[in-house]
């Protein structure tokens, strides 16, 4: 079954160490997407990635890095310049609707980092 | 700015006993709004895609309707595995491909006691 892969799902950071959070897809999707969620707030998009070798930063990027090599992957490095890293994080990738262009987005099952 | 507001924050319904929830919209040029349901701990699940004004979506007990302003997720005779909470996001912009960001909401905490 298509879908996409999130590892690790529970992830255990100590101040000044960066984390890679890794997303895989089957999907044959072209975009993919990381977001932030924390309670009481809606969704944030960190960063975003159309095609291959090439990324564009959301709202919140920094203390985040991205790359993405491969169309399956896009990891997501939280660094140790981010603040407040503690929280959910969520890889999306997303089609396009056929005469629409809007974005129906596929989400993977998440991974929340604590930072202790 | 371009803006979504969900209502209430939580709600809680007894077996059987419909409802509605609400998503405001404030947005340039609307593409699509969304809905999802996220159980706890894992990732949102697609519900709908909503394009114009008068638009409606059904699917079991769900129904998704469209106006100018906001959308309604109206929930029938719910029952206990419908709680969830319904996050509701809106696709802006003119501009064609994926880069037009989804705008959330906060989300509805729906509870549904047997």
């Amino acid at each position: 079954d298509g879908g996409i892969t999130q590892s690790p799902k529970y992830l255990f950071r100590k101040e000044g160490q960066n984390v890679t959070l890794s997303c895989e897809q089957n999907l044959n999707h072209d975009a993919m997407y990381w977001y932030r969620q924390d309670p009481g707030q809606g969704l944030r998009l960190i960063y975003y990635s159309q095609i291959v070798n090439d990324f564009q930063k959301g709202d919140i990027a920094e203390g985040y890095s991205v790359s993405r090599e491969k169309k399956e992957s896009f990891p997501l490095t939280v660094t140790s310049a981010q603040k407040n890293p503690t929280a959910f994080y969520l890889c999306a990738s997303s089609r396009l609707l056929q005469g629409t262009g809007a974005n129906v987005l596929t989400f993977g099952a998440g991974s929340r980092l604590t930072v202790l | 700015e371009d803006q979504v507001t969900q209502s209430p924050e939580a709600l809680r319904l007894q077996e059987g006993e419909s409802s509605s929830l609400n998503c405001s919209y404030t947005v340039s040029g609307l593409r699509g709004l969304f809905w999802y349901r996220q159980d706890p701990g894992k990732g949102p699940e697609f519900l709908f895609t909503l394009y114009s004004a008068g638009e409606e979506k059904e699917k079991e007990r769900l129904k998704a309707t469209l106006t100018k302003k906001e959308s309604f997720l109206h929930i029938t005779a719910p029952k206990p595995e419908d709680s969830a909470t319904y996050l509701c996001a809106v696709q802006a912009g003119v501009n064609g491909g994926a880069t037009n960001k989804l705008i959330f909401g906060t989300g509805t905490l729906l509870a549904v006691q047997p």
